[in-house]
């Protein structure tokens, strides 16, 4: 079977850096996904691995290492509109195209 | 504006009632899903579809049922022989690597 696990909330203050860490186990894998979700609203794509290394959009970065089945989010100069929960997903070749297996969320809190 | 739409936003229902979920694209995405979250958990699938007329179930399917007739619409019922229904469902559709997700429905059964 797939399994992800990520930590379930991570506090930090304005400014600060966090990474969220992401492990997954899967019996086929093409990349790993992260998304932005703030309370009651809809899961935003922030950012996609298919190749080991670091991807960097702005802020954010996302790492993947597919010999470790491990990835990471990674948010820079915290500000108080990212306090969110943040999933990791990851996307299987044993599967249908397209379809994600989300881990249960990392919640952010961002203090001042 | 291209997009997915979901209604209605809040729902309420009896127990005993089916009730259909409504969501729509207009990103022309072959690919379609539906979620459902409750407090504090993830998105489990509960059913995808890849193209018209085709559709999969995810790993909570039990209770819930879809068509697929448009390429645009992907509607969900929930039916009376689901235990449990109360959660935050979402639809989202997808061009290969990433989802886009609607804004949700929140069906309270009462």
């Amino acid at each position: 079977g797939q399994s992800l696990e990520q930590p379930s909330e991570v506090t930090a203050v304005e400014g600060a850096i966090v990474q969220i860490n992401c492990t997954y186990q899967t019996s086929g894998f093409y990349g790993l996904s992260w998304y932005q979700q703030h309370d009651g609203g809809a899961p935003t794509f922030l950012s996609y691995n298919a190749l080991d290394g670091l991807e960097e959009t702005g802020r954010f970065s996302s790492f993947l290492s597919r010999s470790d089945s491990y990835g990471y989010l990674l948010l820079q100069e915290l500000q108080m509109k990212d306090s969110a929960s943040y999933f990791c997903a990851v996307g299987m070749t044993t599967d249908s195209w397209g379809k994600l297996q989300f881990g249960a969320g990392t919640q952010v809190v961002v203090t001042p | 504006d291209g997009g997915i739409t979901q209604s209605p936003k809040y729902l309420f229902r009896k127990e005993g009632q089916n009730v259909t979920l409504s969501c729509e694209q207009n990103l022309n995405h072959d690919a379609m899903y539906w979620y459902r979250q409750d407090p504090g958990q993830g998105l489990r699938l509960i059913y995808y579809s890849q193209i018209v007329n085709d559709f999969q179930k995810g790993d909570i399917a039990e209770g819930y049922s879809v068509s697929r007739e448009k390429k645009e619409s992907f509607p969900l019922t929930v039916t009376s022989a689901q235990k449990n229904p109360t959660a935050f469902y979402l639809c989202a559709s997808s061009n290969g690597d990433t989802q886009y997700f609607g804004p949700g429905t929140r069906l309270t059964v009462l």
